[in-house]
């Protein structure tokens, strides 16, 4: 079946520091794949997504690009603040049954220091 | 942007009874969803919900699960009877388009099971 790998369980940065979570899949074709943010006591809530292979989605200072290659879609963001402190989920869209299950990586926490 | 409401945010049962989660979607949206995540675990699909009907659940949503919407009601997630395992924070997403349209998350019911 579908999966999502996210390597980072946990980052902590300073502010001003470059961020990248790491996001591998595993599914046929070519899925959608979003990348999620979650703040205490809210549900997730989407960054952005992308559909076709080399798209780049991006929101917020926060950007991702399709890889079908690599199978790959990390998130980077060039330069984190406080304000980023989150959970960041990658998943995936499959193509198959399309019904819009949604297959999500473990989470990745973010702590940012001012 | 568009909110997904959930009642109640905490619910604390005994093993055996019944509980029922409720979800208030997006006023215009059509496609239903619930998700489940114990804690330290990812968020897994359970199932989705469009024009009354269920149109893909996974494994664990076991027999004991059931939803549905009655007409501009809740979108209800009950289950009879409750088992320690079903201890997690649940989901309900909604969304407009259809499977691949972008889905909005609530901020989660926080079910504990004794």
């Amino acid at each position: 079946g579908d999966s999502v790998t996210q390597t980072e369980g946990q980052v902590a940065l300073s502010e001003e520091d470059f961020l990248t979570i790491h996001c591998n899949y595993s599914a046929s074709g070519y899925p959608t794949l979003f990348w999620y943010v979650q703040y205490p006591g809210e549900g997730p809530q989407l960054l952005f997504r992308a559909s076709r292979d080399k798209e780049k989605g991006s929101s917020r200072g926060f950007e991702a690009t399709y890889d079908k290659g690599t199978t790959s879609f990390h998130l980077r963001k060039a330069s984190v603040q406080e304000s980023d402190s989150a959970v960041y989920y990658c998943a995936l869209s499959g193509t198959g049954a399309n019904t819009g299950k949604l297959t999500f990586g473990h989470g990745t926490i973010l702590r940012v220091h001012p | 942007g568009p909110k997904v409401l959930q009642i109640p945010s905490h619910q604390i049962i005994d093993m055996g009874q019944m509980v029922t989660l409720n979800c208030d979607p997006v006023s215009n949206h059509l496609y239903f969803y619930w998700y489940k995540q114990i804690l330290g675990q990812q968020m897994e699909f359970l199932v989705n919900f469009y024009n009354g009907k269920v149109m893909e659940k996974s494994k664990l949503f076991k027999d004991q699960f059931s939803v549905e919407r009655p007409d501009g009601s809740y979108f209800t997630l009950k289950i009879q009877p409750t088992a320690l395992e079903d201890s997690a924070v649940y989901f309900c997403a909604s969304s407009l388009a259809g499977p691949q349209d972008t889905q909005y998350f609530g901020p989660g019911t926080r079910l504990l099971v004794l």
